[in-house]
């Protein structure tokens, strides 16, 4: 059972470039979340889903789209990659429980 | 808005206690959750209160009070694993967004 899966686990990009970020979980859960951490900081929220074909906005969603086609796959994109973007990027599900399930993080870097 | 607050450092030596505290000012609240995080790694969960009260989970407990919208994570017979980041997040909007506070570093010296 793999739980939370993202794909990359580390990128680096240069300013202007996209790309897209993939996690994908095997416990059929509804809920789905993409957050941000920057070094020493808490975990912000990007964007969320609450089912297939369903997203919305966090607290820092600006520069930012994702998709949820699939029950379990959420994607989330950058269309042109700034510095100030440069985090740790965690994806996590659950079912309506108290629970977080959290992926191993993506480390992306824009240069 | 919601705010949560956490102190930002806490240090303990080994086979103590510690309680690490977290308030916050939130609409919708739904529960009070706490996770563990360790250098270069993932968040990992330890607790969930949705009601008043505490619970237990081997070495941790976590409390909650809804009237004073406070919480704290309570670790016993503290052990150099322990040495993490460890956040305090509220759920609102029935279970559907989950708010992270700041975290707070946890030290465990020998």
């Amino acid at each position: 059972n793999a739980g939370v899966t993202q794909t990359p686990k580390f990128r680096v990009l240069k300013t202007g470039q996209s790309m897209t970020l993939l996690c994908a979980q095997d416990m059929n859960h509804e809920y789905m979340y993409w957050y941000r951490q920057d070094p020493g900081m808490g975990l912000r929220l990007i964007h969320y889903s609450v089912g297939e074909g369903t997203t919305a906005k966090g607290e820092v969603p600006d520069g930012y789209n994702v998709s949820r086609l699939k029950k379990q796959n959420f994607l989330l994109g950058l269309e042109s990659a700034a510095p100030s973007q440069t985090s740790v990027y965690f994806c996590a599900s659950h079912e309506n429980t108290g629970e977080l399930f959290f992926g191993e993080g993506s480390r992306l870097t824009v240069l | 808005g919601q705010s949560l607050e956490q102190p930002s450092e806490v240090t303990a030596v080994e086979g103590a206690i510690v309680q690490i505290n977290c308030t916050y000012q939130t609409s919708g609240f739904y529960g009070l959750s706490w996770y563990q995080q360790h250098d270069g790694g993932a968040p990992t969960f330890l607790s969930y209160n949705a009601l008043d009260g505490l619970e237990e989970t081997g070495r941790f407990s976590s409390f909650l009070s809804r009237s004073d919208s406070y919480g704290y994570l309570l670790l016993q017979e503290l052990q150099m694993k322990d040495s993490a980041s460890y956040f305090c997040a509220v759920t609102e909007g029935y279970g559907q967004n989950f708010v992270f506070g700041p975290g707070t570093r946890l030290s465990v010296l020998p």
